[in-house]
């Protein structure tokens, strides 16, 4: 069965800091889609990334990049000179896309707390 | 353009009521699914529907809850009758596979925060 696990529950950082969040997965399939959602404190869950198994080039958009590495199933996440307004809870999710199955499974989060 | 739209935002309700939530999806996307998000359990996958039609009810917790989608532009989670573990921000998503069924970003509404008294 899949899963995505955030090791990373809570992390504080100083506004300008770099951090970066973790998140392995364990899947059997070979074609698989990863993503990361933001969860602001409104609530609402905010699509930053989806990446497929055959893509391991790294993406960069702003401050935010993802490291894919599938030697090591870990899709990580880091924030460059984090900003107050990046505080929130990420989570990272996987989904097998064997028979167009669109079962998405998410990790437990990480709650990023960026202090001024 | 409007997003996926829950109704209502907040219910409080007695153990043993009836509780409805529902979903309007963005207009076009053809999947839809219910998440219920708790801190003990996190993010679950509760059911998904594909054109209209349950595809994976494996997460629904138990027979007391049901979903359907009459059409493709809506969609209730109906618990009966509810019990206080039922609390919860439930959330509704919606979104457009891509070429072939491939999974594609999913776009969530804002939540029926759920309080089961």
């Amino acid at each position: 069965a899949q899963k995505v696990t955030q090791a990373q529950t809570e992390i504080s950082v100083v506004e300008k800091e770099d951090v970066t969040l973790d998140c392995v997965y364990e899947t059997r399939d070979t074609t698989y889609y990863l993503f990361w959602y933001k969860q602001p404190p409104s609530g609402e869950l905010v699509f930053l990334i989806r990446r497929n198994s055959f893509d391991e080039q790294n993406e960069i958009s702003g401050r935010y990049s993802w490291n894919f590495q599938k030697s090591t199933s870990s899709f990580n996440f880091t924030i460059t000179a984090s900003q107050v307004v990046d505080s929130a809870v990420y989570f990272c999710a996987l989904c097998e896309a064997q028979y167009n199955n669109n079962d998405m499974r998410f990790g437990a989060g990480t709650r990023l707390t960026v202090k001024p | 353009d409007a997003g996926v739209i829950q109704s209502p935002r907040h219910e409080v309700t007695e153990m043993g009521q009836e509780v409805t939530l529902r979903c309007k999806p963005i207009s076009g996307h053809n999947s839809l699914f219910w998440y219920r998000q708790t801190m003990m359990r996190g993010l679950e996958l509760l059911i998904y529907f594909n054109n209209n039609v349950p595809i994976d009810d494996s997460g629904m917790p138990e027979d007391r809850f049901s979903a359907k989608m009459p059409n493709a532009s809506f969609s209730t989670l109906k618990i009966q009758p509810s019990e206080p573990r039922d609390s919860a921000v439930y959330f509704c998503a919606s979104s457009l596979p891509l070429s072939g069924g491939a999974p594609n970003e999913q776009f969530f509404g804002p939540g029926t925060r759920l309080t089961v008294l």
